[in-house]
């Protein structure tokens, strides 16, 4: 069965330092790959998304994240964190080919950012 | 455009009664997803509809029901509410739910908190 892993439940970083969130999927292809942002009281914003192509995809906010289809793994990157950026953080996927209206979430990762 | 609306925003019911959500998505998109949110389940596939059918479902019983109107519009029923029903429920919508390239965009939520 897929699953999605996010093996940091609690980050906390300072602003303005580097950021990485894990993600690792179990699956048997490559995956659709998501990320999407949640913060206090409000659903979920995808922040970017991959499908296929170049493994470095660019999304909102200045985030980034790198598909390594060798270490099963998607993770989310900032090079500058702002105080704005504490939320709780979900990697997901769906499977290739497949919907991607029945998404598979990890347990998420909250991101603290200390002044 | 607007986004993914839900209401009510928060509800409260006591065990045994039953409760029901609605969701209205974006203009266009004829997929409705709905997700149960917990802290120890995390966020959890429930059912999708598309076209008034359901098209796809998660690992829940049956007292969890929905529904979808020609105006895409979603509507999900519990019955006999339980205290673990106690959740975020959240809808997402996209235009087909199915193939490369489509986003589910997530509407802020409905909490119920079940006494």
């Amino acid at each position: 069965a897929q699953s999605v892993t996010q093996p940091d439940i609690h980050i906390t970083v300072s602003e303005g330092a580097s950021l990485e969130l894990r993600c690792n999927y179990s699956y048997g292809a490559t995956p659709y790959l998501f990320w999407y942002v949640q913060s206090p009281g409000q659903g979920l914003q995808l922040l970017l998304k991959y499908f296929s192509g170049d493994t470095l995809v660019q999304g909102i906010k200045g985030f980034e994240a790198e598909f390594k289809r060798s270490q099963s793994s998607f993770n989310l990157r900032k090079p500058s964190v702002h105080w704005s950026d504490a939320a709780e953080y979900f990697c997901a996927v769906a499977p290739y080919g497949g919907a991607t209206n029945k998404l598979i979430f990890g347990t998420g990762t909250l991101l603290a950012v200390q002044p | 455009k607007a986004g993914v609306t839900q209401t009510p925003r928060y509800l409260i019911k006591t065990r045994g009664q039953q409760v029901t959500l609605s969701c209205s998505p974006i203009s266009g998109h004829r997929s409705v997803s709905w997700y149960q949110q917990t802290p120890g389940q995390g966020l959890q596939f429930l059912f999708e509809y598309f076209s008034e059918t359901q098209r796809n479902k998660g690992n829940f019983p049956g007292r969890f029901s929905g529904r979808q109107f020609s105006n895409s519009r979603s509507e999900m029923n519990v019955s006999t509410l339980e205290l673990g029903d106690s959740a975020l429920y959240l809808c997402a919508s996209s235009l087909e739910g199915t193939g490369r390239g489509e986003t589910q965009y997530f509407g802020p939520g409905t909490r119920l908190l079940v006494l």
